[in-house]
């Protein structure tokens, strides 16, 4: 089955510097990555993802990568703010699997 | 549209109790997916229903089960409960009008269970 990786599991940045959480995945059929944030005490949503014929999808101060060959892919968090400070989980999804990271605990100093 | 919502929310079992939590999905979404949040392992997927079918299941023991109503409401059991069972049990919908799992799931608060 899917097995996705994260890191790091934590981070922390000072307000206005950019994040970047890696994922891994090892399934060569999964083709959709979505990334959810989790704030404390609140459910995930989704803030982005992408599918496996883009390379790039970008959304004012977020953007994901992919690289298929290399199979992984990264968010990126430009500008950060403290309201970013929230837990974010990557997924890799096949036809008949999702499977989510483990999560990265991102911090934004003020 | 409302959101998806659970209950209860919080509960509270001993071991070797059983347990049944329930899950509406977002109206008009058909795929219902449930999750085990912990800690040390992040979000794992039990099982996702469709249709009243168990379309995909996750790594976990047969003590954990679920079914889907016509409505696409779901319920998910766990009999036998563990203390390692103590968890946030997290479902969430999608519209599975394609493969559900190229859609966005949209999740609700979850319940938070405790067993001691």
């Amino acid at each position: 089955g899917e097995n996705v990786e994260q890191h790091p599991s934590t981070l922390s940045v000072q307000e206005g510097d950019s994040a970047v959480i890696k994922c891994t995945y090892s399934d060569s059929a999964s083709n959709y990555f979505p990334w959810y944030k989790q704030e404390l005490g609140k459910r995930p949503q989704l803030i982005i993802d992408i599918r496996s014929n883009v390379g790039e999808k970008k959304d004012q101060r977020i953007a994901v990568t992919l690289n298929k060959t290399a199979k992984h892919f990264s968010l990126h968090i430009t500008e950060t703010q403290p309201e970013d400070s929230a837990v974010y989980f990557c997924a890799a999804s096949s036809n008949n699997d999702m499977r989510f990271g483990a999560g990265t605990r991102l911090t934004v100093k003020p | 549209k409302a959101g998806v919502t659970q209950t209860p929310r919080y509960l509270i079992k001993t071991r070797g109790q059983q347990v049944t939590l329930s899950c509406s999905p977002i109206s008009g979404h058909r795929s219902v997916s449930w999750y085990q949040q912990t800690p040390g392992q992040g979000l794992q997927f039990l099982f996702e229903y469709f249709s009243e079918t168990q379309r995909n299941k996750g790594n976990f023991p047969g003590r954990f089960s679920g079914r889907q109503f016509s409505n696409s409401r779901s319920e998910m059991n766990v009999s036998t409960l563990e203390l390692g069972d103590s968890a946030l049990y997290l479902c969430a919908s999608s519209l599975a009008g394609g493969s559900a799992r190229q859609e966005t799931q949209y999740f609700g608060p979850g319940t938070r269970l405790l067993v001691l």
